[in-house]
């Protein structure tokens, strides 16, 4: 079965200090992983995507099939980097499956 | 095109009611997607479109549940005789066709969030 488990519902950290946001999966096929991220009264919106390998505002994920994981870093964390992350897994028979989220609060 | 339009935002009713809501895409996604998000949970997958046919149904959708897409534009998400434990944030995503130009991303709407008294 697909799952996708975010073990922290919360994380706080101060302002400078490295951030990572935990993500595993399960899923028998070739997953496609992706995090969403959602600022205070804002829309969910994709932060960054497995496949492209690219850097967001400063985080990188990177897709770790041995240990099923796709954790989310940052060096050095911001106070605007306070938000909901959610880890999502697709979209495999179309659809998505999302993490429970972490509350990440980056503290003056 | 100001992206994923979900109405009305907020709807507040009496267990028992019907209520409905509507999502406007993206125009040119083909890929719409229905999900509920209530507290401390991620998004749960209740349905998927793929222009107005409804490919995929979880079985959190109990039969007073009802989604349609009529000519693969804007779709509405329905739920007969409302309980309290429908409470919750209805979110709508789209996404584009695959092929050329895919990339998986979902793009929300800002939601519409039922509160069954």
């Amino acid at each position: 079965a697909q799952r996708v488990t975010q073990p922290e519902k919360l994380l706080s950290v101060f302002k400078g200090a490295p951030v990572e946001l935990k993500c595993n999966y399960s899923y028998s096929g070739s997953p496609e992983l992706f995090w969403y991220v959602q600022y205070s009264r804002q829309r969910l919106q994709l932060l960054l995507r497995h496949i492209s390998r690219e850097s967001i505002k400063g985080f990188t994920a990177d897709l770790n099939k041995g240990e099923t994981s796709f954790h989310l870093k940052k060096p050095f964390a911001q106070e605007e980097d306070s938000a909901m992350y959610y880890c999502a897994l697709g979209p495999g028979t179309y659809k998505y499956i999302f993490g429970t989220g972490t509350r990440l609060k980056v503290l003056a | 095109d100001t992206g994923v339009s979900q109405d009305p935002r907020h709807k507040i009713t009496k267990r028992g009611q019907n209520v409905t809501f509507r999502c406007d895409p993206i125009s040119e996604h083909n890929r719409l997607y229905w999900y509920r998000q209530t507290l401390g949970q991620g998004p749960e997958f209740l349905t998927y479109f793929q222009n107005e046919a409804q490919l995929e149904k979880s079985r959190l959708l109990s039969d007073r549940f009802s989604a349609e897409r009529p000519k693969g534009s804007f779709s509405t998400l329905e739920i007969q005789r409302t309980e309290q434990g429908d409470s919750a944030m209805y979110l709508c995503a789209s996404s584009s066709r695959s092929g050329q130009g895919y990339t998986g991303e979902l793009f929300f709407g800002e939601g519409s969030r039922l509160t069954v008294l």
